[in-house]
């Protein structure tokens, strides 16, 4: 069972670069998340997902962009990367309200 | 954003002691969520709770759902070095269509062997 797969794992951006977070769900689940993980912070929504074609804002949304084109992928771009973007990204999906996570890309921006 | 009161913030416990924590909220929740996050991972769920009153176990763990709605507590028994990790709680306020999930903070589990 694949779950949610995010990739990659890891990466180092430059200020200034752009770059998409990759994130796929085998679990036919309609609703799909990305959140940011800082230290100490807990998850914060940046957007999320009711289905293939709908996307809308969560908490902090700004510097990203996201798009659904499928019900299974639902990747994250970096538009501009700023030093204030560096963290832990997850992406999750759902069918109710649980929701099941990937490992996680972590992100630097030097 | 709209955040849950999670406590304590972190613990520090030998092993074989019982462990309990909590989330309180001044929002009406119905669900509540009990995640684990260990290093380098993202998190896994543990129990869900769907109704005021509910109590729920999955092995050493026990969850139960406040009849005020406005919280929930997480109880571990007899803890073993592998529960190390951050134990998060997350609720949802509306039914229907809202799936977004409110997080706390997390609890930093820390067990001596």
């Amino acid at each position: 069972n694949a779950g949610v797969t995010q990739t990659p794992k890891f990466r180092i951006l430059k200020i200034g670069q752009s770059m998409t977070l990759q994130c796929t769900q085998d679990m036919n689940h309609n609703y799909m998340y990305w959140y940011r993980q800082d230290p100490g912070m807990g998850l914060k929504l940046i957007y999320y997902s009711v289905g293939a074609g709908i996307t809308d804002k969560g908490e902090v949304p700004n510097g990203y962009n996201v798009s659904r084109s499928t019900t299974e992928d639902f990747p994250l771009r970096l538009e501009l990367a700023a030093p204030s973007q560096t963290s832990v990204y997850f992406c999750a999906s759902s069918f109710r309200a649980e929701a099941f996570f990937g490992q996680g890309t972590r992100l630097t921006v030097v | 954003g709209q955040q849950l009161n999670q406590s304590p913030q972190s613990m520090f416990i030998q092993e074989g002691e019982d462990v309990s924590m909590n989330c309180t909220s001044s929002s009406i929740f119905n669900t509540w969520l009990w995640y684990k996050q260990d290093p380098g991972e993202g998190p896994v769920l543990l129990i869900a709770l769907y109704k005021a009153g509910e109590l729920t176990s999955n092995g050493r763990l026990t969850a139960q759902f406040g009849i005020t709605r406005k919280d929930s507590f997480l109880n571990i028994s007899a803890s073993i070095p592998s529960d190390v990790g951050i134990y998060f709680c997350a609720g949802r306020i509306n039914a229907g269509n809202n799936r977004k999930l409110i997080w706390g903070l997390g609890t930093s589990l820390a067990v001596n062997p």
